[in-house]
């Protein structure tokens, strides 16, 4: 247990419809990242919040997708109309980063997203 | 983008030594992580490198070589517990971990 949480861990939906997942960081940490991880594939970013900012989005954000991190603590990940291209793991991570340096990121155990 | 290659998959017996070789060109670099991952979790922190040489921790050990674009994870007396699959993760500058796609790794009784 790294000390991130994510829920659910399995969200099993259909074609066009809405989710939302949520990631609980370590509670110093002031950044946050999103991933999404399909099989025999490395994490891709998706994109990261600096405290309450969204400072990045990788294109592989349609405009589907949003994310949002109220008050610095907790994110949510929310896709719109999820098509069957969407199932993937969504990994959130987090870190505590001080200054213009590589600091390590602490993943959380993930959502299992399938869109049937 | 980030160009990040590893083997895909490599097979060794218990208590032998492994060496996962990462290859990477990217945007600047601002270090390289190894993590580990099981089946079906999360990706865990084994290590970092931003300098050239070797760090070692335990039965695990990172080479990285910047002017090469080369980096290996070296796991020693390995375990049936170390079958999983290691990803070699650079930062490059835009700070945006870029990921290989992780060589899976089984140890043979």
């Amino acid at each position: 247990d790294t000390g991130v949480s994510q829920d659910p861990r399995h969200k099993i939906t259909k074609r066009g419809q809405n989710v939302t997942f949520r990631c609980d960081p370590i509670s110093e940490h002031n950044r946050l990242y999103w991933y999404r991880q399909t099989l025999g594939q490395g994490p891709e970013f998706l994109t990261y919040f600096q405290n309450e900012a969204q400072l990045e989005k990788s294109r592989l954000l349609s405009d589907r997708f949003s994310a949002e991190r109220p008050k610095g603590s907790f994110s949510t990940l929310e896709i719109q109309r999820t098509e069957q291209g969407d199932s993937a793991m969504y990994l959130c991570a987090s870190s505590l980063v001080v200054s213009a340096s590589a600091n390590e990121q602490f993943f959380g155990p993930g959502t299992r997203l399938t869109v049937l | 983008g980030q160009n990040i290659d590893q083997p895909t998959e490599m097979t060794a017996t218990e208590g032998a030594i492994v060496q996962i070789n990462c290859t990477y060109q990217t945007s600047g670099f601002n270090g390289l992580f190894w993590y580990q991952q099981h089946a079906g979790e999360a990706p865990t922190f084994l290590s970092y490198n931003v300098l050239d040489g070797l760090e070692e921790k335990g039965r695990f050990s990172s080479f990285l070589s910047r002017s090469k674009g080369y980096s290996y994870l070296l796991l020693k007396e390995l375990q049936m517990k170390d079958s999983a699959s290691y990803l070699c993760a650079v930062l490059p500058n835009d700070y945006k971990l870029s990921f290989g796609a992780g060589t899976t790794v089984t140890v043979r009784a």
